[in-house]
């Protein structure tokens, strides 16, 4: 199975900052590579899918980029809805596997 | 809109089995495959299971494999997930979702609410 690695585990940030999450795949998946973003006690919901395209509807202070095995998410300034924990996931083989996410808190 | 409701979770016995039904609308259900998705409290994502849209291609993690059973009613645009010998392990919130392929590539474009799943005695 290919093993995603998220870092950081946790960061906190304040209101305005930019933040970027790497992700980095055991072995090449080439830009088959999804980001998904959850709150607590709620559904993930997709953000970005093949490395760095948006999914509809999510507002475009979130980008993605990276191919093979390298990956970042990046929040251009971070806003009070976007604390939350956000998970990578490759789906370039059987079984699609996840990173083990990433918290954003509040500084 | 897209909207997928999951249903069947519950408290069961090690040993025991429950099935999950996740109903589908919105969309033309037959057309695209489908997953589950679980969590275990205070856990991350692990994916559990997929089924192609014709139902004809099934895949499954090791760590359910002979142990769960995907399937689909395309007439009743319901996914199940058949999960029988349960364990404590298997305690998650499970998470029904449409998948977005690129070829036999997909991931999970929009999930359900989930529905909880507590294996103990």
């Amino acid at each position: 199975d290919i093993q995603m690695t998220q870092s950081p585990s946790s960061l906190s940030a304040s209101v305005g900052d930019r933040v970027t999450i790497t992700c980095r795949a055991s072995q090449g998946i080439s830009n088959y590579l999804a980001w998904f973003q959850q709150k607590p006690g709620k559904a993930p919901k997709s953000l970005i899918y093949a490395a760095s395209s948006l999914q509809s509807g999510v507002p475009s202070k979130f980008s993605g980029s990276g191919s093979g095995t390298d990956f970042t998410l990046t929040i251009s300034s971070l806003q009070p809805e976007d604390f939350a924990t956000y998970y990578c996931q490759q789906y370039n083989s059987y079984p699609p596997t996840f990173g083990g996410g990433t918290k954003v808190e509040i500084k | 809109e897209v909207q997928l409701l999951e249903s069947g979770g519950g408290l069961v016995q090690p040993g025991g089995s429950l099935r999950l039904s996740c109903a589908a609308s919105g969309f033309t259900f037959s057309s695209y495959a489908m997953s589950w998705v679980r969590q275990a409290p205070g856990k991350g994502l692990e994916w559990v299971s997929a089924i192609s849209g014709s139902g004809g291609s099934t895949y499954y993690a090791d760590s359910v494999k002979g142990r769960f059973t995907i399937s689909r009613d395309n007439s009743k645009n319901t996914l199940y997930l058949q999960m029988n010998s349960l364990r404590a392990e298997d305690t998650a919130v499970y998470y029904c979702a449409k998948d977005d392929c690129s070829s036999t590539s997909c991931y999970e474009d929009v999930w359900g609410q989930g529905t909880t799943v507590t294996v103990s005695s």
